[in-house]
């Protein structure tokens, strides 16, 4: 039972433009939501976060928009560069609240052409 | 401040035998927890440790175990080594004052 979804395991843009990654859940009681980028063979690296409070997180150039009637949310990456070429995973909280745990997304592979 | 961080890198191991990974997690935080990597699979939790109790587990079978020591590092130990244990196993320690998991760079584990 796939619990966060991410449909689209790869998303190519040109260098410049918005890079929209998307994730859905469906799992009601999730209430916290992270985006990770991952390179080939290291650990994933933190990006940005949301509570199930906000519709909105910004920081930088990345934004994460939750839509809690449709269990979705997206990640924006503008502008998007070369170097933000990596595998993005989208992750929720258990509903348990216990923030130890955390449930992945397939990952989506970003490519961004220079 | 040092990040996660965890050994070996690298381990080659036979059908049978079994494995101890290590972590050391982000100083202060108390909390570990550990996934596992395959590219059929994806991220799955295994397990988290927090003041040296497992708090939470995953839906893996009980070849694999844990356990978390009075300074936070933590083990996980794999038994009777399955060809299909072959993953990236990662750790992860958590800080509440950011509410977020950190993550270390992985010990890449093959089993011949």
């Amino acid at each position: 039972d796939q619990q966060v979804k991410q449909n689209s395991p790869s998303l190519s843009v040109q260098e410049g433009r918005i890079s929209i990654l998307n994730c859905d859940y469906t799992n009601s009681m999730f209430d916290y939501f992270l985006w990770y980028k991952k390179y080939p063979a290291e650990g994933p690296t933190f990006l940005i976060s949301i509570s199930s409070i906000k519709d909105k997180n910004e920081d930088g150039r990345f934004t994460v928009f939750l839509n809690k009637s449709a269990k979705h949310l997206s990640l924006h990456i503008v502008p998007s560069q070369p170097g933000d070429s990596a595998v993005y995973f989208c992750a929720a909280s258990a509903p348990s609240g216990n923030t130890g745990k955390l449930i992945f997304g397939q990952g989506t592979t970003l490519q961004v052409k220079p | 401040k040092a990040g996660v961080t965890q050994t070996p890198r690298y381990l080659i191991k036979t059908r049978g035998q079994q494995v101890t990974l290590s972590c050391s997690p982000i100083s202060g935080h108390r909390s570990v927890s550990w996934y596992q990597q395959t590219p059929g699979q994806g991220l799955q939790f295994l397990f988290e440790y927090f003041s040296e109790t497992q708090r939470n587990k995953g839906n893996f079978p009980g070849r694999f175990s844990g356990r978390q020591f009075s300074n936070s590092r933590s083990e996980m130990n794999v038994s009777t080594l399955e060809l299909g244990d072959s993953a990236l196993y990662l750790c992860a320690s958590y800080g509440y004052s950011t509410d977020t998991q950190y993550f270390g760079p992985g010990t890449r584990l093959t089993v011949l």
